[in-house]
């Protein structure tokens, strides 16, 4: 089985502009969460959803959207970027039943922002 | 909010040598769970604990959650070049609370 898919692999973008993160995640899986990875650290959560509903949010401003649309795919958006928004931006998925208790996430490849 | 701290942040061994990275967090969790990143990759899901005092082993890694469900440790015994990467913990404090909290993380590099 394919893994969790993500696009674009790299993105250049300047300061004040718009981006839009793509992801896909294991057939079957239909939650998926968001994570930010700057150099050096680790993931820092963003949105996690669960059959097309927002399920968690992290301490990241209103620039920040994501939604997850009927087959469980999702998209990432980020308004007015900003220079610190450079960063490695993860999606995972798990095969969680909807239930609080947590599952392993299998993570994508991850895209590559940089803004200049 | 929920924090999560890895000590070392760096380790650095000879090849045979056991390596161990201790993860803290500043409230009670849920479950706690432990990912490997190689250089250039993405996170890989190691294990996950749940019970207070659990310990579970993979071949020559050992994982263990605390008493208290606030801390927990990874120690691979006789590392080989294999091992190398950025091992995280990452927690979760249960009920309603979806958010996975991940350390900073400890990288590891194996001399040969």
């Amino acid at each position: 089985d394919a893994g969790v898919t993500q696009s674009p692999t790299h993105l250049i973008k300047t300061r004040g502009q718009h981006v839009t993160l793509r992801c896909s995640p294991i057939s079957g899986h239909k939650s998926v969460s968001w994570y930010q990875q700057v150099l050096g650290q680790g993931p820092q959560f963003i949105f996690q959803y669960y059959e097309k509903e927002e399920r968690g949010r992290g301490n990241f401003p209103d620039r920040f959207s994501a939604r997850q649309f009927p087959n469980y795919s999702s998209e990432l958006n980020v308004n007015a970027l900003l220079l610190g928004d450079s960063a490695l931006y993860l999606c995972a998925s798990s095969r969680d039943t909807g239930r609080p208790d947590f599952y392993e996430q299998y993570f994508g490849p991850g895209t590559r922002l940089t803004v200049t | 909010g929920q924090q999560v701290m890895q000590i070392p942040q760096y380790q650095h061994v000879q090849e045979g040598e056991d390596f161990t990275t201790y993860c803290n967090s500043s409230t009670t969790l849920s479950n706690i769970q432990w990912y490997k990143q190689r250089p250039g990759g993405h996170p890989v899901f190691l294990i996950q604990l749940v019970k207070s005092g659990e310990v579970k082993k993979q071949k020559r890694l050992t994982f263990q959650f605390g008493e208290a469900k606030k801390n927990s440790s990874l120690h691979i015994t006789a590392t080989q070049t294999t091992d190398v990467g950025t091992y995280f913990c990452a927690g979760n404090s249960g009920g309603s609370n979806y958010k996975l909290t991940f350390g900073k993380g400890t990288l590891l590099t194996v001399n040969p």
